[in-house]
């Protein structure tokens, strides 16, 4: 295991409602990032968070947008739901900016079916 | 932009057999590089990584790639593969234009029958 969790496990939403997907990363972690896997896919890049502020962000529109709190949990909000964003939510955190020399640490996901 | 391409979707092996899997990488500048693996029911882990040095790199359970800068790739290996080792298999990317967006594959699923 990793140190990293996700709630909850699964969700449905029906289309344009409004959906909250949380992680709590490992502690001493400042870096979270959030990735979208749909079905037969990689994971992409939604954006990531480095002590509370969006540090980067990746090819997905503004109604995604996301929180990190100083007690290493964070958030994924998604408005205005499309069936196009079911998909599994990943979340991945560092103990610094990702990419430079450190390792990113994932959950388990979130499952997310919009109906 | 960056972009990664694994060349397999699929692969099949029976126990002992060699494995290698294919990853490309498109960014011409500094690269840092990774394989993750996701094991049935299990988080993505970190299988090992790049980032300087020696191109050869060790990882976790008997897995080597190389980083080959004139082809662009970095492929994962490994001599004897077990039943153990049926996973799906991400190849990733950091390009040095942006050292904080994972760009990953399409991911290769191996299946090991015993």
């Amino acid at each position: 295991e990793t140190g990293v969790t996700q709630s909850p496990t699964h969700l449905i939403k029906t289309r344009g409602q409004q959906v909250t997907l949380r992680c709590s990363s490992q502690s001493g972690h400042n870096t979270v990032s959030w990735y979208q896997q749909a079905l037969g896919q990689g994971p992409q890049f939604i954006f990531q968070y480095y002590r509370e502020e969006e540090n980067g962000r990746g090819n997905f529109p503004p109604r995604f947008s996301g929180l990190q709190f100083p007690n290493y949990s964070s958030e994924l909000n998604v408005n205005a739901l499309e069936l196009d964003d079911s998909a599994l939510y990943l979340c991945a955190s560092s103990l610094d900016l990702a990419g430079v020399t450190d390792t990113q640490y994932f959950g388990p996901g979130t499952r997310l079916t919009v109906l | 932009a960056q972009s990664v391409s694994q060349h397999n979707h699929h692969v099949i092996l029976s126990e002992a057999a060699s494995l290698e899997l294919g990853c490309n990488y498109s960014y011409g500048g500094t690269v840092n590089l990774f394989w993750y693996v996701q094991y049935p029911g299990q988080h993505l882990q970190l299988l090992l990584k790049y980032f300087s040095g020696d191109p050869l790199v060790k990882g976790i359970k008997g897995f080597e790639a190389e980083f080959i800068k004139s082809k662009f790739s970095f492929n994962l290996r490994k001599p004897s593969v077990q039943w153990s080792d049926t996973a799906e298999y991400f190849c990733a990317v950091i390009s040095g234009g942006s050292n904080y967006k994972l760009t990953f594959g399409k991911g290769t699923l191996l299946t090991v029958n015993p």
